[in-house]
């Protein structure tokens, strides 16, 4: 099946500095990527989608200005945690479409968050 | 979003098939059923997805009801390996996928 990487595979960082997770398709060309944070315990919750070479659309209560995502690539989308805070501690986990299928999304594996 | 719902947890005894039900009453014609999974510490993983018929593949079957009101994901045989949160999502084409709570399956040795 298709690969989908997430680089780091965890990281901590102390509050109110900035953390840029990368979410990249190894072995296909992705035009939407999506974003979601799962808590302890908790489901996925879906924070964005990313379009290459567009804006990203954000769900409601999910602040674009802290989690800044960038898809620049049909490889490559990133997210940047900004001023993280404790709260920000998480699991973020990316998917993907392939371009030529619209069934099946592709997950990583996920960056586990720690804000000290 | 049409919403589905699932028993928050189930057990199974190892090497015996496992049931696993959603009911999605609201759906609507477009809606796609899809089911993943995901293994502790882990993203989730594409199962299977069915429309109208019953659909089979290596991992699994997913039994879809005449009216489309509920449907059943069956593994025939369960392994340790199998032990993850199952998630049963409706999805019209392209659209994105929507996490409820799921079920969270234990196999027993």
């Amino acid at each position: 099946g298709a690969v989908v990487s997430q680089h780091p595979s965890w990281v901590i960082c102390k509050s109110g500095t900035s953390v840029k997770i990368e979410c990249r398709s190894l072995d296909f060309q992705a035009t939407t990527m999506f974003w979601y944070r799962q808590f302890p315990k908790q489901s996925l919750m879906l924070m964005a989608t990313s379009n290459e070479g567009s804006k990203a659309t954000y769900e409601q209560g999910v602040e674009k200005d802290k989690f800044l995502i960038n898809h620049a690539s049909l490889t490559l989308s990133t997210l940047t945690v900004t001023s993280a805070h404790p709260e920000d501690s998480s699991f973020y986990i990316c998917s993907a479409h392939r371009q030529t299928s619209s069934y099946e999304q592709y997950f990583g594996p996920g960056t586990r968050l720690t804000v000290t | 979003d049409a919403k589905t719902t699932q028993p928050n947890s189930m057990e199974s005894n190892e090497e015996e098939p496992v049931h696993l039900p959603c009911n999605h009453s609201t759906i609507s014609g477009t809606d796609y059923i899809h089911w993943y999974r995901q293994l502790p510490s882990q993203g989730p993983e594409y199962v299977i997805h069915g429309l109208t018929s019953n659909v089979n593949n290596r991992m699994a079957s997913l039994a879809i009801a005449e009216d489309r009101k509920s449907s059943t994901l069956i593994l025939h045989r369960a392994t340790l390996r199998d032990a993850a949160v199952y998630y049963c999502i409706l999805r019209a084409d392209r659209e994105k996928l929507t996490f409820g709570t799921g079920t969270r399956l234990t196999i027993i040795p």
